[in-house]
């Protein structure tokens, strides 16, 4: 079966500019997670959706930080507007409704951002 | 709170020779485990669990890890590594009632080289 797909895979953009990310899960999985990496760190966790509703959206910075994931399959990731210590790999991942349960999540190969 | 601390950032073995990546968590409840991998350019992946049934698991490409309650440790070891093994290594602690909608939290990673 298909992977997790993220896309870009890599992008660079000036400060204050705008990005988006783009995740397609895993066909059937009806839970996905945006996770943020920064460079020598664990992933840590910045939304969580069951289906078309987010269901921890606690740690998501909301002043410069958005997440949509409409029909409840692929979702999007908004910075606008980007600030340098926004640079790190935006990881996508997805479970589904009989392993979400057990920790097991597969991971996208993730988006790296450079702010310059 | 949850939490989990790798005690080595990188470990470097030689091929064919044991490898220990130590992992120690904290946690006020009988916590779920995890080890997840992410290989260079690739999605994480994961290695194994534990959640409160056996205190040795097994997880993929020979790897095993050992729950022992009394050290709060979690450490990760396989017999004899290959070169495939090099990667980063991530140990993970389930948020409370994960089952519940909880939260993975990583450590920061411990990178493995083996040399030829």
């Amino acid at each position: 079966e298909a992977g997790v797909v993220q896309s870009p895979r890599y992008k660079i953009i000036e400060k204050k500019q705008p990005v988006a990310f783009w995740c397609n899960p895993i066909s059937g999985h009806n839970t996905l997670y945006w996770y943020l990496q920064n460079l020598g760190q664990g992933p840590e966790l910045l939304i969580r959706y069951e289906n078309e509703e987010a269901v921890d959206d606690s740690q998501l910075p909301k002043d410069r930080f958005s997440a949509e994931r409409l029909k409840g399959v692929d979702s999007t990731l908004k910075i606008q507007p980007a600030e340098l210590g926004d640079s790190a790999v935006y990881l996508c991942a997805s479970s589904s409704a009989a392993r979400v349960n057990t920790g097991e999540l597969f991971f996208g190969e993730g988006s790296r951002l450079t702010v310059l | 709170a949850q939490s989990v601390t790798q005690l080595d950032s990188h470990v470097s073995v030689s091929e064919g020779t044991p490898v220990l990546l130590r992992c120690n968590y904290s946690s006020s409840y009988s916590p779920s485990l995890f080890w997840y991998v992410q290989h260079p350019n690739k999605g994480l992946q994961l290695l194994l669990k534990y959640t409160s049934a056996a205190t040795l698991v097994k997880g993929i490409n020979g790897f095993e890890a050992e729950f022992k309650k009394s050290e709060t440790s979690f450490h990760l070891t396989k017999p004899s590594a290959h070169m495939s093994d090099a990667a980063e290594y991530f140990c993970v602690v389930s948020d409370l009632f994960y089952n519940q909608g909880g939260k993975l939290i990583f450590g920061q990673g411990t990178e493995l080289s083996v040399k030829p």
